[in-house]
């Protein structure tokens, strides 16, 4: 069974600090896909990226930058120069062909969540 | 193209009480699925559907009933409502099972079971 598991449940930094959520997940298939979500104060779940089990290159977005390293089976997420806008929860999620019958329908797993405070 | 709309935003139940939380999407998505998201357990899959007519149990589908009778409509029904089931709950969709297919989310509703 897929699992995933976010290191820090919540994160506390100031401004312009830069900051590292950590990911890290179980599978025993070796076609998966591994997803970030933020959900900001207003509770709505925003997509952020995907990244594909053969695809070890990583991967920048303005200040976002993200690390997935299959030998530590890690996907961390990391904010340059954080700031008070990036205060919000953010989610790893998984999703692989593990299930009965070898297909798993995309479900998503979830880790439990990093609540991030950045203070001006 | 409103994307996922659920309706109620936030909804106060009393125990043993039944509702229909609702979801639509106007994306033409195969797939649509439902979430409780509780305090340090993320989010956990209810209940999920692959098309119409078609529906399976996710990971906590005791207490809750889905019927997809059509591609934009999946409706989620409490039928008999407990404490346990205070939550906020989210519908999902995505165009089809494929696994590398990020999910839409709904707003949200927030259920309270008193």
């Amino acid at each position: 069974a897929q699992k995933v598991t976010q290191v820090q449940t919540e994160i506390s930094v100031v401004e312009k600090e830069d900051v590292t959520l950590d990911c890290v997940y179980e599978t025993r298939d070796t076609t998966y896909y591994l997803f970030w979500y933020k959900q900001p104060p207003s509770g709505e779940l925003v997509f952020l990226i995907r990244r594909n089990s053969f695809d070890e290159q990583n991967e920048i977005s303005g200040r976002y930058s993200w690390n997935f390293q299959k030998s530590t089976s890690s996907f961390n997420f990391t904010i340059t120069a954080s700031q008070v806008v990036d205060s919000a929860v953010y989610f790893c999620a998984l999703s692989d062909r593990s299930n009965a019958g070898g297909t798993s329908y995309g479900k998503l797993t979830f880790g439990q969540g990093t609540i991030l405070t950045v203070h001006p | 193209n409103a994307g996922v709309t659920q309706t109620p935003k936030f909804q106060v139940l009393k125990t043993g009480q039944s509702m229909t939380l609702q979801c639509a999407q106007d994306m033409n998505h195969e797939y649509m699925s439902w979430y409780r998201q509780d305090p340090g357990m993320g989010l956990r899959l209810i209940h999920y559907s692959v098309g119409a007519g078609i529906t399976d149990q996710g990971e906590v589908p005791n207490g809750y009933n889905v019927s997809r009778s059509t591609t934009e409509d999946f409706p989620l029904r409490l039928l008999s409502a407990a404490p346990s089931q205070t939550s906020v709950y989210f519908c999902a969709s995505k165009p089809d099972g494929a696994p590398y297919n990020e999910q839409f989310f709904g707003p949200g509703t927030r259920l309270t079971v008193l």
